[in-house]
């Protein structure tokens, strides 16, 4: 079974660019995360996607920070524009939407962004 | 709102010994699950082991097992004879009940482990 897959792996931008990260969920997972990994903490939750309405963003930073999952399965995370501070790892998951083992996420290896 | 702490930000164990990585949490659900995720190094995080709340028994993975103190509100994570490969960071998370929940994930333990 394919895992949760992410593009791009890493990516360099200076502040005020805009960059876009990918989502490819495993199949049948209805339910979609994207979470923010700042270096030294756990992961936080930014958005996440029950099929392909937002079942909750109360954490994303809606000024410079957009995510849509189209068709209920790929989704894509944008940040326009970039501050030094969104410096992270984003980390895409996915899980089942009822029982699923338990309520279990699958994570992506994560897109490495750093902001000059 | 939940919360997740974990006191250890650093551990260091010897090949073959055993390690306790601690984890407390706070909810006023009943209703819940807990977890340990594990993340090596610029590599995917994945599921060391998970426990559900109305489970009075400590869930074991082979290696792994959970000392989970309800009314302590504490869940830690032992790791016998440990091996090259447990090194990592480890994560505990916190997820309530009901399929749509979403993890709420303590700072983490670094874990290194040597020869």
């Amino acid at each position: 079974e394919a895992g949760v897959a992410q593009s791009p792996r890493y990516k360099i931008i200076e502040k005020r660019q805009s960059v876009a990260f990918w989502c490819n969920p495993i199949s049948g997972h209805a339910t979609l995360y994207w979470y923010q990994q700042i270096l030294g903490q756990g992961p936080k939750l930014l958005i996440q996607f029950q099929n392909n309405g937002v079942v909750d963003d109360s954490q994303l930073p809606k000024d410079r920070f957009s995510a849509e999952r189209l068709k209920g399965v790929d989704s894509t995370l944008k940040i326009q524009p970039a501050k030094l501070e969104d410096s992270a790892v984003y980390l895409c998951a996915s899980s089942l939407v009822w029982g699923g083992l338990g309520g279990e996420l699958f994570f992506g290896e994560g897109s490495r962004l750093t902001v000059l | 709102a939940q919360t997740v702490t974990q006191s250890q930000p650093e551990m260091s164990v010897q090949e073959a010994e055993t390690v306790t990585l601690s984890c407390t949490y706070d909810t006023s659900e009943s209703d819940y699950y807990l977890f340990w995720y594990k993340q090596p190094p610029s590599r995917q995080m994945i599921l060391v082991i998970r426990q559900e709340a109305y489970k009075q028994q400590n869930a074991t993975e082979n290696r792994f097992s959970v000392n989970f103190q309800k009314a302590a509100k504490s869940f830690s994570l032992k790791i016998s004879d440990s091996q090259l490969g447990d090194a990592a960071m480890y994560f505990c998370a916190y997820r309530s009940g009901g399929s749509q929940g979403n993890l709420i994930f303590g700072k983490g333990t670094k874990l290194s482990v040597k020869p």
